[in-house]
């Protein structure tokens, strides 16, 4: 993408371990964003992080976030087969106008 | 509250015939957005309406694309022909446009075109 990436592409993983995706883009932004969305739905929103923090917490989710290497990272830590969804993140320069990423698809094997 | 209401959730088309997708935001979200979101890819945004007005419509085709959104509410994307590549999934999110809140999407519109 000519504007940022995610990586890994897919990730495989058992249920308990924890997954960790990665997020890298070009632009400035104002606050980075990540979403879930399940095969044939929407994309539901998990968590916002401002460009003027670094880290965020939400249940089971980690967000970091480096704005000198423009990238964020997202943790979920004791995976559950509920979790198998891609995961995209989005970012922006204000709340109106995200771009998003290409996703990781994560799978969590029972 | 309600979320994004979007119809239909599935279409298919013949090539050059028109098709039309409907979108009823939550209600108070002043913002709204249409995206495409081609298979394995993430949501290329097409238009973003403030109320009435589109603000941002540099990515919508617009020799065969048009959008509205009438008394700053529901919204309809239109394509008029469809070409084979218009197959994908068709998107539409509503935001309070304040930097605490993210977007809320509805299920999306799966168009295929043969």
């Amino acid at each position: 993408s000519q504007q940022g990436e995610e990586d890994p592409q897919a990730l495989s993983i058992q249920e308990g371990e924890n997954a960790t995706m990665n997020c890298s883009y070009k632009t400035s932004i104002n606050n980075l964003q990540w979403y879930r969305q399940n095969s044939g739905r929407g994309l539901v929103h998990l968590i916002l992080i401002r460009s003027n923090e670094r880290e965020k917490h939400s249940g089971r989710l980690r967000v970091t976030l480096d704005t000198s290497k423009k990238s964020s990272s997202l943790l979920i830590t004791a995976s559950r087969a509920a979790d198998t969804a891609s995961y995209f993140c989005a970012w922006g320069g204000s709340a109106r106008q995200l771009t998003f990423g290409s996703g990781t698809q994560l799978t969590v094997l029972p | 509250e309600a979320g994004v209401v979007q119809s239909p959730r599935y279409k298919i088309i013949e090539k050059k015939q028109p098709v039309a997708f409907w979108c009823n935001p939550i209600s108070g979200h002043n913002t709204l957005y249409w995206y495409r979101q081609n298979l394995g890819q993430g949501p290329e945004l097409l238009i973003r309406y403030e109320n009435e007005e589109a603000v941002d419509d540099s990515q919508l085709p617009k020799d065969r694309f048009s959008a509205e959104r009438l008394k700053g509410v529901d919204s309809t994307l239109k394509i008029q022909p469809a070409e084979l590549g218009d197959s994908a999934v068709y998107l539409c999110a509503s935001s309070r446009g304040q930097e605490s809140y993210g977007y809320t999407f509805g299920s999306g519109t799966r168009l295929t075109v043969v």
